[in-house]
């Protein structure tokens, strides 16, 4: 099946520090979507990408999905304490109503902030 | 809006029992799906539904049965619990494409123990 690979696995960064991290996958997306978990909460979602090449921001975040279709990344500008958690990529390849619609994820990236 | 629900929170069932978690969303989503989080295995896919009368398999189907009798509400069944379904279980639900937005919706999870 569709695996995506997401790295870091974790991180341990000083507050006020830039963070990277990106997914890359053997197949072709159509959507990549990014997500936040807190400890003990589902999943949220922080961006959502649609189109190759496309770069897209929510405050301090900024992600893109990449050209080729098969990676994206996430950056975290100048990180706060509130940033801690867990990092997911997640992507989607199928057309709508199709076998294939459903949301492949990556293992996460851990994120700690020392203030 | 209530969102996608989870029912119950917790829960701790004995080897061999069954039991049904429920997940519930109010947005007239089409497509809706259940995940299973382990520590470092990240999200893997049980069962997922593109619409009413409609499920199919994810990666990791086996010991779990679903059912979609209507657009709300998407039951997941454990037949035979056994030690190894102890996990967190997310429900999570979207629009399929040409209805809305794709992104997928998460409830807060059910904490499983089989002892």
């Amino acid at each position: 099946g569709q695996q995506l690979n997401q790295s870091p696995q974790s991180m341990f960064i000083q507050e006020g520090e830039d963070v990277s991290m990106n997914c890359t996958s053997s197949s072709i997306f159509n959507t990549w979507l990014w997500y936040k978990q807190d400890p003990g909460e589902g999943p949220v979602l922080l961006i959502a990408l649609y189109k190759a090449g496309e770069l897209t921001s929510n405050g301090r975040l900024t992600a893109q999905f990449g050209i080729t279709r098969k990676d994206s990344f996430l950056n975290i500008s100048a990180s706060i304490p509130s940033d801690v958690g867990i990092y997911f990529c997640a992507g989607r390849s199928g057309e709508s109503g199709g076998s294939n619609y459903k949301l492949t994820f990556g293992k996460g990236t851990l994120l700690t902030v020392n203030p | 809006n209530a969102g996608v629900t989870q029912t119950p929170k917790f829960q701790v069932l004995k080897t061999g029992q069954s039991m049904t978690l429920q997940c519930a969303q109010d947005m007239n989503h089409e497509y809706m799906s259940w995940y299973r989080q382990d520590p470092g295995m990240g999200l893997r896919l049980i069962h997922y539904s593109v619409g009413a009368g409609i499920t199919d398999q994810g990666e990791v189907p086996n010991g779990y049965n679903v059912s979609r009798s209507t657009t709300e509400d998407f039951p997941l069944r454990l037949l035979s619990a056994a030690p190894s379904q102890t996990s967190v279980y997310f429900c999570a639900s979207s629009y399929i494409a040409e209805s809305g937005s794709p992104e997928a919706f998460f409830g807060q999870g059910t904490r499983l123990t089989v002892v």
